[in-house]
């Protein structure tokens, strides 16, 4: 799986849009940017992910560049509850793959009050 | 719809005795993963298990831990004579059939060992 780059950490209003950023310049045609954060002490939730398009749930919208080297987390009103450690990962999704996550530093986002 | 439930979500042990770590998947989930989290470090892969089979081992420690799956029942991992480095936060996630779609993995609440 392609390495991933991150902010170690930021800081972000409450109410304002959270916009995380993640660098995977070895990023190849087949893998996927996935997104995970981690609340303090609880265990890693799944907010969303994507291989091309920009993807939007109802947690986040994923902004991913056309040459898919970098990608951007969006949070578009940022709550007290959304400070948690983000993870960007980039995997390959393929029967011959493997299944794990390999979870890096992350971006440790604080939203202020 | 249940998540991923594990039990205990603490457990203290002293040194020497056995740590058994029980994870259900959610429901529908036939794949479990067992990560853990050392003090103030990152997430790091152990095993990779479906029903009655391991798939992936290789983020285990070579002694003193071991995983199953059984065809019924819990995931459990299992750390014999556990030692102080072993103190950590331990968390399972299961999904569906990877492979061919993009899947998620979902995390149960984590079980921190403590060991004295």
């Amino acid at each position: 799986d392609a390495k991933t780059t991150q902010p170690p950490s930021m800081d972000c209003a409450e109410g304002r849009a959270a916009n995380l950023p993640c660098n995977h310049s070895t990023i190849s045609g087949n893998e996927y940017v996935y997104w995970y954060r981690q609340i303090h002490s609880q265990g890693p939730q799944y907010i969303i992910h994507g291989l091309k398009n920009n993807e939007t749930n109802e947690m986040a919208s994923l902004i991913i560049t056309e040459d898919r080297k970098s990608s951007t987390l969006i949070l578009p009103h940022a709550t007290l509850r959304d400070t948690a450690v983000y993870y960007c990962i980039v995997r390959l999704i393929s029967s011959g793959s493997a299944r794990q996550l390999t979870f890096g530093s992350g971006t440790q986002l604080t939203v202020l009050p | 719809n249940a998540g991923v439930m594990q039990n205990p979500r603490h457990l203290v042990r002293r040194r020497g005795q056995e740590a058994r770590l029980r994870c259900s998947p959610m429901k529908g989930h036939s794949h479990v993963y067992w990560y853990r989290q050392l003090p103030e470090e990152g997430l790091k892969f152990m095993v990779y298990l479906q029903k009655e089979n391991i798939i992936d081992e290789s983020g285990m420690p070579k002694e003193r831990f071991s995983a199953e799956f059984p065809k019924e029942g819990p995931s459990i991992l299992r750390i014999q004579q556990v030692v102080r480095g072993d103190s950590a936060a331990y968390f399972c996630a299961s999904s569906t059939l990877p492979g061919t779609a993009t899947y998620e993995q979902y995390f149960g609440p984590g079980t921190r060992l403590t060991v004295t």
